[in-house]
């Protein structure tokens, strides 16, 4: 399988602050990365993606940066909330098959 | 507007039974993806069909594991002989036809299987 692993297994962040997750992928060939938030019990929840032809994009609190020369992809949660709690995962996709990291938890302290 | 349904949520095993898991994909979608999860750790790729037809199953143990996804009814994954190693979350994922639109995979809720 593919290696896509993530720079920080666990995160603490205060209410309000924003939040950034790291992920690292390995195959030059991916060119569509998804970001996916799951919470205990349930199924990963599709939160933002990005195709390979941009480096930035904007959803609602959530945006995710691609950095493909260093092989980087980061989401960034604005102003943190309780419910923001669980684990994120990053997947990258070449052609129809999709890698999935190991996660981060994110903990958000009220 | 169903997502992915996976049946049943809970499945008890003991060592040596057969365990079948379920899963419907989304209305419209034709591309399934099963996964496997240990407690905190990432999905772990099984396999991947299309109506009728395994895609890629370079994920999946050769013996004792099978998965269809038949042109009626949902995609069957099917574990024989279970052994305790065999216990984790199963998540079904599907997504509409890819083309030239990349499309995010949609999940179920898994089954988590238990093996005694």
């Amino acid at each position: 399988g593919e290696n896509v692993g993530l720079h920080l297994p666990t995160l603490s962040v205060q209410e309000g602050d924003n939040s950034i997750i790291n992920c690292a992928y390995s195959n030059s060939a991916s060119d569509y990365f998804i970001w996916y938030k799951q919470e205990s019990g349930k199924g990963p929840q599709f939160i933002i993606d990005i195709r390979s032809n941009m480096d930035k994009r904007q959803g609602q609190r959530v945006t995710v940066l691609l950095n493909k020369t260093v092989k980087h992809l980061s989401l960034q949660i604005a102003a943190t909330q309780p419910g923001d709690s669980a684990v994120y995962f990053c997947a990258e996709s070449p052609s129809n098959q999709f890698y999935f990291g190991t996660g981060t938890s994110l903990t958000v302290i009220p | 507007n169903a997502g992915v349904m996976q049946n049943p949520r809970h499945l008890v095993r003991r060592r040596g039974q057969e365990a079948r898991l379920r899963c419907s994909p989304m209305k419209g979608h034709s591309h399934v993806y099963w996964y496997r999860q240990l407690p905190e750790e990432g999905l772990k790729f099984m396999v991947y069909l299309q109506k009728e037809n395994i895609i890629d199953e370079s994920g999946m143990p050769k013996e004792r594991f099978s998965a269809e996804f038949p042109k009626e009814g949902p995609s069957i994954l099917r574990i024989q002989q279970v052994v305790r190693g065999d216990s984790a979350a199963y998540f079904c994922a599907s997504s509409p036809r890819r083309g030239q639109d990349n499309s995010p995979l949609h999940f179920g809720n898994g089954t988590r299987l238990t093996v005694t």
